[in-house]
């Protein structure tokens, strides 16, 4: 079993639409987890980070966790064609903080 | 405040060879991870340095080596490249290991 594994894509939403990626991880002491986005060709560059159980919002991102569950998502309301990219959910190990990375989700938002 | 920047940007080697590449932090940090990422493998860990000590290390061979220097600048080698070397190399920076990663653009290593 994968340590993170993301919703498998791509993701095809219309604009406007709210698009929803989903990640789960395997280690129940993991501490933090980020969504970071990847535009083809380019490094990835961070969106959002949560640490608590419950929602975080951060303009039109927002982050949701559930420790018990081990489920974290991302939500993406009005969706933009800038926002077409790859998301990928990375998570820190309990013991030594390093990302441990899920495969990623393609999101292609059409105009 | 500049961000990770990372040299060279691209390059391209012979299987055999070695290569090292070069990675200065954002200003104040102190802690610097590598990442291999693939189409295949996606992104893996392979190391991370704080305060120039190695903490952590991922599962790849010990052709792969890194080095910290005291201005938390960092360098990772490869030696006898193989194809499968082919990757893009990514620096991340942050405070210390425990704080939020920022990425580097990446040095992109073609292996022939």
């Amino acid at each position: 079993q994968k340590e993170v594994e993301q919703n498998s894509g791509p993701l095809s939403v219309p604009e406007g639409a709210i698009a929803s990626l989903n990640c789960t991880y395997s280690d129940r002491g993991s501490q933090s987890f980020f969504w970071y986005r990847q535009y083809s060709g380019k490094s990835p560059e961070l969106i959002m980070f949560i640490y608590s159980n419950g929602d975080k919002e951060d303009g039109r991102f927002t982050a949701q966790l559930n420790k018990a569950s081990q489920y974290v998502s991302l939500l993406i309301r009005d969706s933009q064609p800038s926002d077409s990219a790859t998301y990928l959910c990375a998570v820190t190990a309990a013991n030594d903080y390093k990302l441990s990375f899920g495969a990623g989700t393609t999101v292609t938002v059409r105009a | 405040k500049a961000g990770v920047t990372q040299t060279p940007r691209y390059l391209i080697k012979t299987r055999g060879q070695q290569v090292t590449l070069s990675c200065s932090p954002i200003s104040g940090h102190r802690s610097v991870s590598w990442y291999q990422q693939t189409p295949g493998q996606g992104l893996q860990f392979l190391f991370e340095y704080f305060s120039e000590t190695q903490r952590n290390k991922g599962n790849f061979p010990g052709r792969f080596s890194g080095r910290q220097f005291s201005n938390s600048r960092s360098e990772m080698n490869v030696s006898t490249l193989e194809l499968g070397d082919s990757a893009l190399y990514l620096c991340a920076s942050s405070r210390t290991d425990k704080e939020t990663q920022y990425f580097g653009p990446g040095t992109r290593l073609l292996v022939l």
